[in-house]
């Protein structure tokens, strides 16, 4: 069965400080990744995603994360945490054939 | 940015009624439509995929018949649930792209509770 762990319910990170929310996924053949985040008192907003080609894909926010395919991750970075990157964020995977599945979320907070 | 709406945005009703949840992306045509569920450890479930025109294609575990889902045309999709129960209640969030694993634009969220 396809699945999508987000093993830290909540991060805490100081500003100005490098974050990392961690992702791995169970799904077969070649995923296609995503990671969405959830502001407080807000709707879901997409980040970025994984197709196919470079390993480290840019999005919104200045959020990247990274494709480790023998890892089966696919981490959510950001060098410099600003106090309001604060929120719940969710990674996905879809696998044709298969339901979209999503983490269980993690709740980054940074601290000033 | 593109923008999807929901309607209503809270919801309190009896067992036994039906409540309908509008999705409607506002400032585009959405080829497709998703909803979800998000529970209370706040984890999310695709619930349905719409297509315009065409019946929903539901996950594996979802009531059809309970969760029905219209997508009338390009910009308007409905949720709903029929002979609601207590265990229905929930986040139910939309969303809607435009075309295959484009970005996903979502709705702010409709919270149901049944009493």
């Amino acid at each position: 069965a396809q699945s999508v762990a987000q093993p830290e319910d909540q991060v805490n990170v100081a500003e100005g400080n490098p974050l990392t929310v961690k992702c791995t996924y169970s799904v077969s053949g070649n995923p296609y990744l995503f990671w969405y985040v959830q502001y407080p008192n807000r709707g879901l907003q997409f980040l970025l995603k994984y197709i196919t080609g470079d390993n480290l894909v840019k999005g919104s926010y200045g959020f990247e994360a990274e494709f480790n395919k023998s890892q089966t991750s696919f981490h959510l970075k950001k060098p410099s945490a600003l106090v309001s990157d604060s929120a719940l964020y969710f990674c996905a995977a879809y696998n044709a054939g298969n339901m979209l599945t999503f983490g269980g979320g993690t709740r980054l907070m940074v601290k000033p | 940015g593109a923008v999807v709406s929901q309607h209503p945005s809270w919801v309190i009703c009896k067992s036994g009624t039906s409540v309908k949840i509008e999705c409607r992306s506002l400032d585009f045509q959405a080829t497709t439509m998703f909803w979800y569920r998000q529970f209370p450890k706040q984890s999310l479930m695709l619930m349905a995929t719409s297509n315009e025109g065409s019946k929903a294609t539901y996950e594996q575990g979802v009531e059809k018949d309970k969760f029905l889902i219209n997508h009338a045309s390009l910009t308007l999709s409905t949720l709903t649930v029929t002979s609601a129960h207590p265990e229905d209640s929930s986040f139910y969030i939309c969303s809607a792209e435009t075309g295959l694993w484009e970005t996903q634009y979502f709705g702010p969220g409709t919270r149901l509770l049944v009493l």
